[in-house]
């Protein structure tokens, strides 16, 4: 069955500290997509990222950065010098095109940066 | 590009009356698109998938016909929610995905929030 955890519920961090933001998945299929969106207080659901299961390499874009690891299962992100504006709530999700695309979202993070 | 709009933002409504959400892609075709609910401080839960021109598919659990969903033409999808009560308040997010490059990523509007009074 698919599944995604995301252990950390909550993390709190001061402006300028990097935070890792973990995720794990569990899928029977060998194609899948990973994704990562963020919700700020407003609710919108922000694309971050999508990466597919044939894919490991690992992705800069600015101050972020995606770590994916099919050994562990895993497919963590990494905000470098966290700022105010990316509290928010993170989640990870996986989709597979066998299911018809439906996406399966981790518990999510909430992150809080304090200045 | 790949922009979805929903309307209302907010709506409350007396109990036992129906509300209608619209979600459209402004910018692409969607021949697929999906309906969240989000309770406060959990995560998104699908509730039913809706293909353009065909019967919606819901998830378990999902009555279909309290939540009724029409995908009438590729850029627009409505849920309709049926005599409403309390417990149906939510925040609703639906999400359109484009055939093309990134089939599989989905694209979010800004959702409703729904308060049943």
């Amino acid at each position: 069955a698919q599944k995604v955890t995301q252990a950390q519920t909550e993390i709190s961090v001061v402006e300028k500290e990097d935070v890792t933001l973990d995720c794990v998945y569990e899928t029977r299929d060998t194609t899948y997509y990973l994704f990562w969106y963020k919700q700020p207080p407003s609710g919108e659901l922000v694309f971050l990222i999508r990466r597919n299961s044939f894919d490991e390499q690992n992705e800069i874009s600015g101050r972020y950065s995606w770590n994916f690891q099919k050994s562990t299962s895993s497919f963590n992100f990494t905000i470098t010098a966290s700022q105010v504006v990316d509290s928010a709530v993170y989640f990870c999700a996986l989709s597979e095109p066998r299911q018809g695309g439906k996406l399966i979202f981790g518990q999510g993070t909430e992150l809080s940066v304090k200045p | 590009g790949a922009v979805v709009s929903q309307h209302p933002s907010w709506v409350i409504c007396k109990s036992g009356t129906s509300v209608k959400i619209e979600c459209r892609s402004l910018d692409f075709q969607a021949t697929t698109m999906f309906w969240y609910r989000q309770f406060p401080k959990q995560s998104l839960m699908l509730m039913a998938t809706s293909n353009e021109g065909s019967k919606a598919t819901y998830e378990q659990g999902v009555e279909k016909d309290k939540f009724l969903i029409n995908h009438a033409s590729l850029t627009l999808s409505t849920l309709t929610v049926t005599s409403a009560h309390p417990e149906d308040s939510s925040f609703y997010i639906c999400s359109a995905r484009t055939p093309g490059l990134s089939t599989d990523t989905q694209y979010f509007g800004p959702g409703t929030r729904l308060t049943v009074l």
